[in-house]
């Protein structure tokens, strides 16, 4: 079973639609949890990191459930802008190194 | 700052060749690490760095090598390219995950293709 893992996609949706996706992960002395953006042919780039009582930026929002070892991220009103893969992360206690999801590509249409 | 830098963007190789791919960062990170993506297959942790003088493998390390003389650099050495080393490289630096470091700050990656 992959540590990290994502629903690959792609999520097609309309402007202005609410998506959401979530990350499962298997090690339960994760940790540290994060949404990563890339872009096509770009790097990677922080989107949010996940805290255990949830957060909010502007139109994003990421959850996390420590019970079912998952984490969630929301979009709200959907912008072109936000087509892109997102990347789920975790750090492992004690451990030196991150544990990458594969990504979830969302397509926004106009 | 500029950040973190790779060069080469682009390189091509023919197989058996070896090359140097360099990364340097500016931000005064401890942590720097190298990793590949191809599709379908995700982020790939290739070899990291806790500190200057102290490198370890990660997931896929075969025919790599790597060395951390300086804290600003962490050059990927690929000792003999084979065309599965096709692929996208990124290198990344952060403070130490291990010590709650979260933000990794990627290069912008080397195209690799070895014909």
């Amino acid at each position: 079973r992959k540590e990290v893992e994502q629903d690959p996609g792609p999520f097609n949706v309309p402007e202005g639609a609410t998506v959401a996706f979530n990350c499962t992960y298997s090690n339960s002395a994760s940790q540290s949890f994060f949404w990563y953006r890339q872009d096509c042919r770009k790097e990677p780039k922080l989107l949010m990191s996940v805290y255990s009582s949830g957060n909010e930026d502007g139109r994003f929002t990421a959850q996390l459930n420590r019970a079912s070892q998952y984490i969630s991220l929301l979009i709200r009103d959907s912008k072109l802008s936000d087509s892109a893969t997102y990347l789920c992360v975790v750090i492992i206690s004690g451990y030196s190194t991150l544990t990458f999801g594969k990504g979830t590509m969302l397509l926004v249409s106009p | 700052n500029a950040g973190v830098t790779q060069t080469p963007k682009f390189q091509v190789l023919k197989t058996g060749q070896s090359m140097t791919l360099q990364c340097a960062q500016d931000m005064n990170h401890e942590y720097m690490s190298w990793y590949r993506q191809d599709p379908g297959m995700g982020l790939r942790l290739i070899h990291y760095s806790v500190g200057a003088g102290i490198t370890d493998q990660g997931e896929v390390p075969n025919g790599y090598n790597v060395s951390r003389s300086t804290t600003e650099d962490f050059p990927l050495r690929l000792l003999s390219a084979a065309p599965s080393q096709t692929s996208v490289y990124f290198c990344a630096s952060s403070n130490p995950p291990k010590r709650g470091g979260s933000e990794q700050y990627f290069g912008p990656g080397t195209r690799l293709t070895v014909t």
